[in-house]
């Protein structure tokens, strides 16, 4: 069964530093964003991409923060210089053009942590 | 403002017994709501939808229930067993469907 896979599984930084989360979304959805999860709190919506630009995004998702379709395949999430209230799980996810109403699927994420 | 407030209690029940878990949400009216279990490090896993024209849903030994006035959904695991426990999130379409908005989630334990 096809799986969204994310790379690396854990990253640690210095505050500061850039970084940048990787994602290969399942191959024929074309609707990617990126949530994430603090510690102990609830999943958030960062940021939606749809046909090589944002669609959305949160309040959360400041000018630190990108987003990039490099090539067919990958999707990738941008923090320009880390800050320490960036540590979190960042979880890549993807949906079906049609159909699913909606459905997304995660992958299995990024634990981030800035130092 | 949109809120969606799951129990914040850890649910712990004996393995056979059926899990009720509750999503309640205000000031929105959603034309569907998703069910989602998380482990612990990992991400969300699909579980169910339903329509808001749909009174109950099944797959296995899941059941969702969602009543639109109320704006409630019930999720009900039967017969369960240990490797049923985790967290259980409920996720509506926000901002116009583009997004999920996720509750806090409620932890499940099956004790032996």
């Amino acid at each position: 069964e096809p799986e969204v896979t994310q790379t690396p599984s854990h990253q640690v930084t210095q505050m500061g530093q850039e970084v940048i989360l990787r994602c290969v979304p399942i191959s024929n959805h074309l609707y990617f964003y990126w949530y994430r999860q603090i510690l102990g709190q609830k999943v958030e919506f960062l940021v939606s991409f749809y046909n090589n630009e944002i669609s959305e995004k949160s309040e959360i998702f400041d000018d630190q923060f990108s987003v990039e379709r490099p090539d067919g395949s990958n999707f990738t999430l941008k923090i320009r210089s880390t800050k320490l209230e960036d540590s979190a799980m960042y979880f890549c996810a993807s949906r079906p053009t049609s159909g699913g109403m909606g459905t997304q699927y995660f992958g299995p994420g990024t634990r981030l942590t800035v130092l | 403002s949109q809120k969606i407030e799951q129990n914040s209690e850890a649910l712990n029940i004996q393995e056979g017994k059926t899990a009720t878990l509750t999503c309640n949400y205000t000031n929105y009216s959603p034309a569907y709501l998703q069910w989602y279990r998380q482990d612990p490090g990992r991400g969300p896993v699909f579980l169910l939808l339903i329509r808001e024209n749909e009174k109950e849903k099944r797959k296995e030994r899941l059941k969702v229930t969602f009543d639109t006035t109320l704006k409630q959904s019930l999720f009900h695991i039967t017969a369960s067993q240990p490797a049923d426990s985790a967290t259980y999130l409920c996720a509506l379409p926000t901002g116009g469907g583009n997004k999920l908005t996720f509750g806090t989630g409620t932890q499940l334990k099956v004790e032996l």
